[in-house]
């Protein structure tokens, strides 16, 4: 079944600097990658996605980029704020019957002000 | 509230009692997921449904979880005889599936369930 890394576990950043969070996923027919933000005691929340078929994705502050040769792909978030802080998980999964998302382990972004 | 919502949002039980969830998904979405999550760690997924059919359900999913969808609206997810093991997040999704590309899950708030 899919594979999916996810790294650095923690991340601190000063306010206003970028943040770069990286995963790898092990199964080349995945072609669906979505990222979500979960605040504490939150719901997870979808903040951007990407499709196998792009290499870049834009959302104001928010990027995400896909290398399939490499098999992995990144969230940049630019310009961060204190409200930027929360775990965010990156996601794999592939068109089918069924669409099985697989997980990475999340990482903490901590922005300080 | 069009938003997927779960009840209880919190649930405290004894061991070896029986407890029951609930997920209300999004109205029109057809496609309804359960996932687990445990403190440091994403969501692991536990089964979906797609209208009132139960089509896949984990490895994770011992003989003590059975989940139901009967009418192809709401569904619940029931535990049986609680381990202390079971003490977890549980998430219900849903999504809108129309055969073509993968369509985007909506979490609802989650049940905390702690097994004393």
């Amino acid at each position: 079944g899919e594979n999916v890394e996810q790294h650095p576990s923690t991340l601190s950043v000063q306010e206003g600097d970028s943040a770069v969070i990286k995963c790898t996923y092990s199964d080349s027919a995945s072609n669906y990658f979505p990222w979500y933000k979960q605040e504490l005691g939150k719901r997870p929340q979808l903040i951007i996605d990407i499709r196998s078929n792009v290499g870049e994705k834009k959302d104001q502050r928010i990027a995400v980029t896909l290398n399939k040769t490499a098999k992995h792909f990144s969230l940049h978030i630019t310009e961060t704020q204190p409200e930027d802080s929360a775990v965010y998980f990156c996601a794999a999964s592939k068109a089918g019957g069924y669409q099985k998302v697989t997980f990475g382990i999340g990482t903490k972004l901590q922005v300080i002000p | 509230d069009t938003g997927v919502s779960q009840n209880p949002r919190h649930k405290i039980t004894k061991r070896g009692q029986n407890v029951t969830f609930r997920c209300d998904p999004i109205s029109e979405h057809n496609r309804l997921y359960w996932y687990r999550q445990t403190l440091g760690q994403g969501p692991e997924f536990l089964t979906y449904f797609q209208n009132e059919a139960q089509l896949e359900k984990s490895r994770l999913l011992s003989d003590r979880f059975s989940a139901e969808r009967p009418k192809g609206s709401f569904s619940t997810l029931e535990i049986q005889r609680t381990e202390q093991g079971d003490s977890a997040m549980y998430l219900c999704a849903s999504s809108l599936y129309s055969g073509a590309l993968q369509e985007t899950q909506y979490f609802g708030p989650g049940t905390r369930l702690l097994v004393l």
